[in-house]
């Protein structure tokens, strides 16, 4: 298996500027996240989905976040319009979602778009 | 105050030194707790995994958590240059996980 892909790898854009990221979960994995990393902040969970369906967006900053999972092997995370606090690496996470008997759940990160809003 | 709090470092050791990494949490609701070892422009992945309070080990490494007093311990024995990284700490209720910042952490040879 190819592991999490993620789109582009680096991007760099002007303020006011729409950003798509995108992201392809590992095949057979239910549960997909999105997460921002920055020195200041960490990781931080933005939204994830179960089965295609958003069941946690707290961590989406604003109204210009927005993602969606139109199906399993797809997702997008847009920004739009960008500004430079935007500035950061955006993971992708899969994993198997809900399995009966399993104490927990690893997650498999993909290797991060690099983002700088200028 | 987050959930999860590490000391960010860095942290420089010389090679074969053990290596203690330390987390704090105040979220007693998750139960799990996880390391995700995380190299330079590279996603985190998964190290080390327990639940219950008491030590873990696998290799050379070792997982302890405290859970009276809130604490989640890595020690790394006889460390190595190619365990420079940074290392995350982690709660998880099994779909959620709530990372710590991370620690950064260079070993020289």
């Amino acid at each position: 298996d190819a592991g999490v892909i993620q789109s582009p790898r680096h991007e760099v854009t002007e303020m006011g500027q729409e950003v798509t990221l995108r992201c392809k979960p590992i095949s057979g994995h239910n549960s997909l996240f999105w997460y921002r990393q920055t020195m200041m902040r960490g990781l931080e969970l933005l939204i994830y989905f179960n089965n295609n369906v958003p069941i946690d967006d707290s961590g989406m900053p604003e109204d210009r976040f927005s993602a969606k999972m139109p199906n399993a092997s797809f997702s997008t995370l847009k920004i739009q319009p960008s500004e430079p606090r935007d500035s950061a690496v955006y993971f992708c996470a899969s994993t198997w979602g809900y399995r009966a008997g399993a104490l927990y759940n690893e997650q498999f990160f993909g290797p991060g778009t690099r983002l700088t809003v200028l | 105050q987050k959930e999860v709090e590490q000391d960010p470092g860095p942290l420089s050791v010389p090679e074969g030194a053990i290596v203690s990494l330390n987390c704090t949490y105040s979220n007693s609701a998750f139960q799990y707790f996880m390391w995700y070892r995380q190299y330079s422009r590279k996603g985190p992945e998964l190290l080390m995994y327990t639940y219950s309070s008491g030590n873990k080990e696998d290799g050379r490494f070792t997982a302890q958590v405290d859970k009276s007093s809130k604490y989640i311990s890595l020690f790394i024995r006889d460390s190595q240059p190619s365990d420079s990284a940074t290392y995350l700490c982690a709660q998880t209720s099994y779909d959620k996980v709530i990372f710590g910042p991370g620690t950064s952490l260079s070993v020289i040879p």
